[in-house]
């Protein structure tokens, strides 16, 4: 599976947009790439999944360039309900179903 | 979306109980489910898959007689902790991926919060 590295942690306020990158660089021809948003003592939730250009949902918009070794989860307008931790996966499809999670992304957002 | 019921949501327990905790894929039949466990301010980590019919393949360094895992249907899967001591003290979460749903898009269950005294 492709290594995922995130920021730690981020802080924003409301009413922002905020972009969370992720850097993939070994990520292979194969592999999609999903985000997953968990709040405090939950399951983690999809967010969004994406291989190529931009994907955009209810929820966010994925941002990924040419050459897919890094992508953008975009939140617009965030309130203080989306502090999370958002975890970016690279994996392949029709596989095992087997989720790795990496370490996340801390996101909180102020008043 | 497909539901992921745990239960369950909290235990505490003594020191060398065993504590059974239950995962129901609630709309949707699954072969496949995973358990993970999570500590504070930690990311998840997988420690095994379960296998409806079949047996559980766990990830490395998880003690497979310590974990019991049991996946007797197409909607439900067990895990055991055996034998509990304060260390195993954790937030343990179920997931699952409905047949025809999009790859890497599992559905999780709400987690169950173990405390061993």
């Amino acid at each position: 599976l492709a290594k995922t590295t995130q920021p730690i942690s981020m802080d924003s306020y409301e009413g922002q947009e905020v972009n969370i990158t992720c850097s993939h660089n070994n990520i292979a021809t194969n592999d999609y790439i999903t985000w997953y948003q968990q709040f405090p003592s939950q399951g983690p939730r999809f967010i969004i999944q994406g291989y190529k250009t931009k994907v955009t949902n209810e929820v966010a918009s994925l941002f990924i360039p040419a050459d897919r070794k890094s992508s953008t989860l975009s939140l617009p307008r965030v309130s203080l309900s989306d502090t999370a931790v958002y975890y970016c996966l690279v994996a392949p499809t029709g596989r095992d179903d087997k989720i790795i999670f990496g370490k996340g992304t801390r996101l909180h957002i102020l008043p | 979306g497909a539901v992921v019921s745990q239960h369950p949501s909290w235990v505490i327990c003594k020191s060398g109980t065993s504590v059974k905790i239950e995962c129901r894929s609630l709309d949707f039949q699954a072969t496949t489910m995973f358990w993970y466990r999570q500590f504070p301010k930690q990311s998840l980590m997988l420690m095994a898959t379960s296998n409806e019919g079949s047996k559980a393949t766990y990830e490395q360094g998880v003690e497979k007689d310590k974990f019991l895992i049991n996946h007797a249907s197409l909607t439900l899967s067990t895990l055991t902790v055996t034998s509990a001591h304060p260390e195993d003290s954790s937030f343990y979460i179920c997931s699952a991926r409905p047949p025809g749903g999009l790859y890497n898009e599992q559905f999780f269950g709400p987690g169950t919060r173990l405390t061993v005294l």
